[in-house]
């Protein structure tokens, strides 16, 4: 059962352009949400989180949007830059566990 | 500060035996958590590490086991391989109940 879900595998957009990475949430009991980024032969790096009791939460260029009543969350990179190209995922846990579940992944390629 | 190291960084193994990859955390960092990722998937939580118990565990047999010394290095024991176990394994450390940081991963291949 995923209970993370992210139904894009890949995403190419122009260079200055907007990155808009979705994500997907079946159980109600994820109270907070993550985006990591991963280049190859590298570990996840973390990239902006987000709490369950905000709809928004915003760094830099990026932004994560949180849709409760949806269970739909998603990332946006504005400009999107070349050096964004990676597997972008998402992760959500919940108070009371020390686990993340992960989404399977979206691999964004920014064209120059 | 080195981050988050594992090793080996590759490593290949034949069905029926026993591997051990090994994690330092980040400095600072109490608690270890290793992730199996299988290709085209997410990472998959095995279990968590803290003063040197497993304090939460995912949905893998007892075949992964681990372990947690003194120094808050850990090590994962998968034990009887399956061609299934070929994954990717990343720990993760953390301090207390803050954010986890990656290490690059041990590659593991079961033939």
């Amino acid at each position: 059962d995923q209970q993370v879900k992210q139904n894009s595998p890949s995403l190419s957009v122009q260079e200055g352009r907007i990155s808009i990475l979705n994500c997907d949430y079946t159980n109600s009991m994820f109270d907070y949400f993550l985006w990591y980024k991963k280049y190859p032969a590298e570990g996840p790096t973390f990239l902006i989180s987000i709490s369950s009791i905000k709809d928004k939460n915003e760094d830099g260029r990026f932004t994560v949007f949180l849709n409760k009543s949806a269970k739909h969350l998603s990332l946006h990179i504005v400009p999107s830059q070349p050096g964004d190209s990676a597997v972008y995922f998402c992760a959500a846990t919940w108070s009371g566990t020390y686990k993340y579940i992960f989404g399977t992944g979206t691999r964004l390629k920014v064209l120059a | 500060d080195a981050g988050v190291t594992q090793s080996p960084t590759h490593l290949i193994k034949t069905r029926g035996q026993q591997v051990t990859l090994r994690c330092s955390p980040k400095s600072g960092h109490d608690t270890v958590s290793w992730y199996q990722q299988a290709l085209g998937q997410g990472p998959q939580f095995i279990f968590q590490y803290y003063e040197e118990e497993e304090r939460q565990r995912g949905n893998f047999p007892d075949r992964f086991s681990g372990h947690q010394f003194p120094n808050y290095s850990s090590e994962l024991n998968v034990n009887a391989l399956l061609l299934g176990d070929s994954a990717l394994y990343l720990c993760a450390s953390l301090e207390r109940d803050n954010e986890q940081f990656f290490g690059p991963g041990t590659r593991l291949t079961v033939l």
